[in-house]
């Protein structure tokens, strides 16, 4: 089975342009996460989406958003972005929503300048 | 300014030995908890996980380590190898949280 997916996995913007990030989870797998690494603050948790609603939402500005397709896919986006959001932003696909192994992606590098 | 990076304790062990890698959790509702490891340019990569209603739980090498009263969880490596050179973590769900939560992180080092 491939595993998580994401694309672009280097990405460059400026300041006050915006982005947006895609992943295909596991074949099978109906909910994905998605978090923010940074060497400051460590591995952040951003939202999860399943059937297509989000469940469950981080502490983050409103500049940060996502969805998900019908086919289980999702993407997040990031507007006006600032120097602070260059980070490793990470995908996570489980089963289910609940106690079940998450499965995370190589992640997508972004650095805003 | 520059952002401050986490000073992630540091565990080097020798080639072979066996490894112990500890995490305090925060939440004493948290009912399930995974380890994972994360090598350099790379996402985490699940290792092992366990749910409340145990103690201990085996793999293949590693052995995670459950303490429910002091909240308190441990992954430990046998016979540790190069390939294991990492940082290491820890993670919980459950209670009002659906998330993840990540502990800090661990970095392993192994010397041949």
């Amino acid at each position: 089975k491939a595993g998580v997916t994401q694309t672009p996995r280097y990405l460059i913007k400026t300041r006050g342009q915006q982005v947006t990030l895609s992943c295909s989870p596991i074949s099978g797998h109906r909910s994905v996460s998605w978090y923010q690494q940074t060497p400051g603050q460590g591995l952040q948790f951003l939202f999860e989406y399943f059937s297509e609603t989000q469940r469950n939402k981080g502490n983050f500005p409103g500049r940060f958003s996502g969805r998900q397709f019908s086919n289980s896919r999702s993407e997040m986006n990031v507007s006006t972005l600032e120097l602070g959001d260059s980070a490793l932003y990470l995908c996570a696909s489980s089963l289910d929503l609940g106690p079940y192994e998450q499965y995370f992606g190589p992640g997508t590098r972004l650095t805003v300048t | 300014g520059e952002s401050v990076g986490l000073h992630l304790p540091t565990l080097s062990v020798q080639e072979g030995d066996n490894s112990i890698i500890n995490c305090a959790y925060s939440n004493s509702a948290s009912d399930y908890f995974i380890w994972y490891k994360q090598e350099s340019g790379k996402g985490p990569q699940f290792i092992i996980d366990i749910r409340s209603n145990m103690d201990k739980r085996q793999g293949q090498r590693v052995t995670v380590l459950l303490n429910k009263t002091v909240k308190h969880l441990s992954l430990q490596i046998a016979a540790t190898q190069p390939g294991d050179s990492a940082v290491y973590f820890c993670a919980e769900k459950g209670g009002s949280q659906g998330n993840l939560i990540f502990g800090k992180g661990t970095k392993l080092s192994v010397k041949p």
